[in-house]
């Protein structure tokens, strides 16, 4: 199956800081891409949703300005917690899917620790 | 609205058989998924039905009812290394995924 690299693993940051997230697509191009938010012993969550060149689509209750995403390429996007808080450390998971394809595949996810 | 229905944790032995089940209720369908998910991991794919019937891969067979709204996930000759999170999700008439809250499957010996 395709190959979807997520960076960091894992990141424990400051609070009040920001941290970026970054998620390719090493061997397709993903014209899609989806950010996951998942909290212990709970499903997924999906955040955005991006496509290249276009704004992403935030689900209800997640905050644009805090949550900045950024699909800029077919093989790139990005995830900044901006200001982040305590409340904010979680397991965050991306996935990208190809044009016309049905199935996505997912990074690795980044564990996120804010102290 | 949208729902997915699955337990939310099932127990099986070790050699044994176990069926997840999967309810789901969504504007649309474009296909279901069956993913695992080991803690502290992402959920790597096993299966997508798209048609009804049941598909076999290896151990593992996925089973779907469109009309009924139903799916099951069976896992056969258990193992240790199958004790995980099985979420279902199911593509809405978007292309969106919709998850259920996933089953956590034990293991014992």
């Amino acid at each position: 199956g395709a190959v979807v690299s997520q960076h960091p693993s894992w990141v424990i940051c400051k609070s009040g800081t920001s941290v970026k997230i970054e998620c390719r697509s090493l061997d397709f191009q993903a014209t899609t891409m989806f950010w996951y938010r998942q909290f212990p012993k709970q499903s997924l969550m999906l955040m955005a949703t991006s496509n290249e060149g276009s704004k992403a689509t935030y689900e209800q209750g997640v905050e644009k300005d805090k949550f900045l995403i950024n699909h800029a390429s077919l093989t790139l996007s990005t995830l900044t917690v901006t200001s982040a808080h305590p409340e904010d450390s979680s397991f965050y998971i991306c996935s990208a899917r190809g044009s016309g394809e049905t199935e996505a595949f997912f990074g690795q996810g980044t564990r996120l620790t804010v102290v | 609205g949208q729902n997915i229905d699955q337990p939310t944790e099932m127990t099986a032995t070790e050699g044994a058989i176990v069926q997840i089940n999967c309810t789901y209720q969504t504007s649309g369908f474009n296909g279901l998924f069956w993913y695992q998910q080991h803690a502290g991991e992402a959920p790597t794919f096993l299966s997508y039905n798209v048609l009804d019937g049941l598909e076999e891969k290896g151990r593992f067979s996925s089973f779907l009812s469109r009309s009924k709204g139903y799916s099951y996930l069976l896992l056969k000759e258990l193992q240790m290394k199958d004790s995980a999170s099985y979420l279902c999700a199911v593509m809405d008439s978007n292309y969106q995924l919709i998850w259920g809250a996933g089953t956590k499957l034990i293991i014992k010996p």
